[in-house]
């Protein structure tokens, strides 16, 4: 079982609409949950991160978090084109890292 | 946000050449970076980890001798390529970790002839 799973995609909805991005992850003992988003060719920014069950919102975005299922998501609100692009989820453990493999989401305009 | 730079954006080299890549905090202190490398279409992956002033852990698989990092300050890590070969070609990114949060440099487009 790798560590930090996504669905790879692509994960296509239209303009307007809700993409809900998941992610899973492995090691209990991770303490804080990151979403980056990554255009092609562009090295990855930080959307937001969130440490403590329930949800955390920021502009459009909410990431949500669960450590009793070892679930976190992103959804995107009103979802643009600009949206399109590949979303990775991160876990931190220490000092460490672990990145899932990204989810590719394309918005149709 | 912390803002990361590298230097320099892209890089074409010939096969054997050894290639330096500049990591650098601009506006904060890292205590640790890391260095990423990523195929086309494919996820990031970890090369090391690099603390300010001791020696770089390295992922399983990453050699130590071929890739060479050095972490002088704390806003400062340097990444070389020795004797570059055509399958080192890749887009290196490093990142800085601030606080709770990583923040990633622009990143380095390499290409070995």
């Amino acid at each position: 079982q790798k560590e930090v799973e996504q669905n790879s995609g692509p994960l296509s909805v239209p303009e307007g609409a809700i993409a809900s991005l998941n992610c899973t992850y492995s090691d209990r003992g991770s303490q804080s949950f990151f979403w980056y988003r990554q255009y092609s060719g562009k090295s990855p920014e930080l959307i937001m991160f969130i440490y403590s069950n329930g949800d955390k919102e920021d502009g459009r975005f909410t990431a949500q978090l669960n450590k009793a299922s070892q679930y976190v998501s992103l959804l995107i609100r009103d979802s643009q084109p600009s949206d399109s692009a590949t979303y990775l989820c991160a876990v931190r453990r220490g000092q460490n890292f672990v990145f899932g493999p990204g989810t590719r989401l394309s918005v149709l305009p | 946000g912390a803002v990361v730079s590298q230097h320099p954006s892209w890089v074409i080299c010939k096969s054997g050449t050894s290639v330096k890549i500049e990591c650098r905090s601009l506006d904060f202190q890292a205590t640790t970076m890391f260095w990423y490398r990523q195929f086309p279409k494919q996820s990031l992956m970890l090369m090391a980890t690099s603390n300010e002033g001791s020696k770089a852990t390295y992922e399983q698989g990453v050699e130590k001798d071929k890739f060479l990092i050095n972490h002088a300050s704390l806003t400062l890590s340097t990444l070389t390529v020795t004797s570059a070969h055509p399958e080192d070609s890749s887009f290196y990114i490093c990142s800085a970790s601030y606080v709770v949060e990583q923040f990633f440099g622009p990143g380095t487009r390499l290409t070995v002839l």
